[in-house]
Parts: structure tokens; C-alpha cells; sequence
């Protein structure tokens, strides 16, 4: 059974970074193929793609904040982290996690996280 | 402003047959990237409806289709019911951005 649970800060405030950390179960990240990605949706908004991270390191950005962006994993634990630095307003979203099925470009997101608010206010 | 367009929202009665599109360019669902399909309920995260362009994971009713045809996709669903009332997004990549692109998404109402 494939399960994904983000955590974080609930709150943080304008200019300081975002630790979020997924952990996962049911599978592993060691394994060929595998990656898990970070996708983000405003209230009331669309999802936007952020990140992944596949089975063998290789790391992927979304164009428009991989400045700001850094993921790692930590396979011995089954987890994935994403920071995100410099937060502000804007960056107020519900935060998800979630497997990516296969090696593929444009892989489809099989099994996600519950998701995690973070809103961003001083 | 998405990279795939999709009708902010459409409707039908029960029973009925609605189709949702997503609208790429030659640089996404053109260049034959698979497209995808996600069912968001209120408050819940996304659940995979369509993946590969027009295949089901299991336990996803046949009621629910994809399909694809140049730069464009998109999901069918007969047999409207009122648990169908919800948000739809399709996803693909994007060779220009490098990346994994959504649709704005859209609102199904079952009148």
C-alpha cells in the first residue's frame, strides 16, 4: 500500500525558507524508475508543477522558481525534502507531494500526499 | 495563464454525456507528450482518472474516457451523476518549459 504525508510549517513568514518534508511508504526511491515530485495549488487555484527528484539523484525544476528551489531525498528514511527560499504572499498553497509512476518526462502522478497549507503572512 | 487551456467550467444533467477539453500547443500534448486527467474533490488532494492519454487505473469507472488528437485532449464522461460534480485537471510536459504542465482546471456541475 503506496502512502505519501507532507509536513511542514503551517505558517511562515515573508522572506524566510520552507522546509517541507514527504514521507513515504509502500515503495522506495532506490528503486529504477521511481521519482517523487512537488506540486502546489493556490486556494482557489490550479496545481502547478515545482520539483522532483528521481530513484538516481537526478533533480528537476520548475523553470519559472528553480532559483528558489532545492530537493533532496534521503532514501534510508523513504524521505523527499523540498525547501523553498525567499517566501512570500504569493507562495500561500496548499503543498503536495506525490509518486510519479515511471521514468517518463511527463510521467503521471499515481499516488499523492494529503497535502500541507502553507500560508505565507508576517 | 496555463500552459493547457481548459473550459473554466461545464455542465450537464444526469445521465448525460460531458466532455472536458485541454488545449496544448506543439510543444506539449503536440509533440505527443501523454496527457493526463486528475477527479480533485473539495478538499481533497487530485486522484488519477486518465492516464496515458485514454487509460483507466483500476477502479476508475468506465464512464470516464480519454483521448487525444493533435494538440488537443480530452475526457469524456457518460452517464452523469451527481458525485461527478467536481474540479478536472489535465496534465502533460512541456519541451519548452521543461516540465510537467496543468490545466487551469475545470468545474463540472451536474444540473
Amino acid at each position: 500500500q503506496v502512502t505519501l504525508r507532507e509536513s511542514g510549517p503551517a505558517l511562515v513568514k515573508p522572506t524566510q525558507t520552507l522546509t517541507l518534508t514527504c514521507t513515504f511508504s509502500g515503495f522506495s526511491l532506490s528503486t529504477d524508475g521511481m521519482c517523487v515530485n512537488w506540486i502546489r495549488q493556490p486556494p482557489g487555484k490550479a496545481l502547478e508543477w515545482l520539483a522532483r527528484i528521481d530513484w538516481d539523484d537526478d533533480k528537476y525544476y520548475s523553470t519559472s522558481l528553480k532559483t528558489r528551489l532545492t530537493i533532496s531525498k534521503d532514501t534510508s528514511k523513504n524521505q523527499v525534502v523540498l525547501t523553498m527560499t525567499n517566501m512570500d504572499p504569493v507562495d500561500t498553497a496548499t503543498y503536495y507531494c506525490a509518486r510519479g509512476n515511471g521514468a517518463a518526462a511527463g510521467t503521471d502522478f499515481d499516488y499523492w500526499g494529503q497535502g500541507t497549507l502553507v500560508t505565507v503572512s508576517s | 495563464q496555463s500552459v493547457l487551456t481548459q473550459p473554466p467550467s461545464v455542465s450537464g444533467a444526469p445521465g448525460q454525456r460531458v466532455t472536458i477539453s485541454c488545449t496544448g500547443s506543439s510543444s506539449n500534448i503536440g509533440a505527443n507528450y501523454d496527457v493526463h486527467w486528475y477527479q480533485q474533490l473539495p478538499g481533497t488532494a487530485p486522484k488519477l482518472l486518465i492516464y496515458g492519454d485514454i487509460n483507466r487505473p483500476s477502479g476508475v469507472p468506465d464512464r470516464f474516457s480519454g483521448s487525444k488528437s493533435g494538440t488537443s485532449a480530452s475526457l469524456a464522461i457518460t452517464g452523469l451523476q451527481a458525485e461527478d460534480e467536481t474540479d478536472y485537471y489535465c496534465q502533460s510536459y512541456d519541451s519548452s518549459l521543461s516540465g510537467v504542465v496543468f490545466g487551469g482546471g475545470t468545474k463540472l456541475t451536474v444540473l
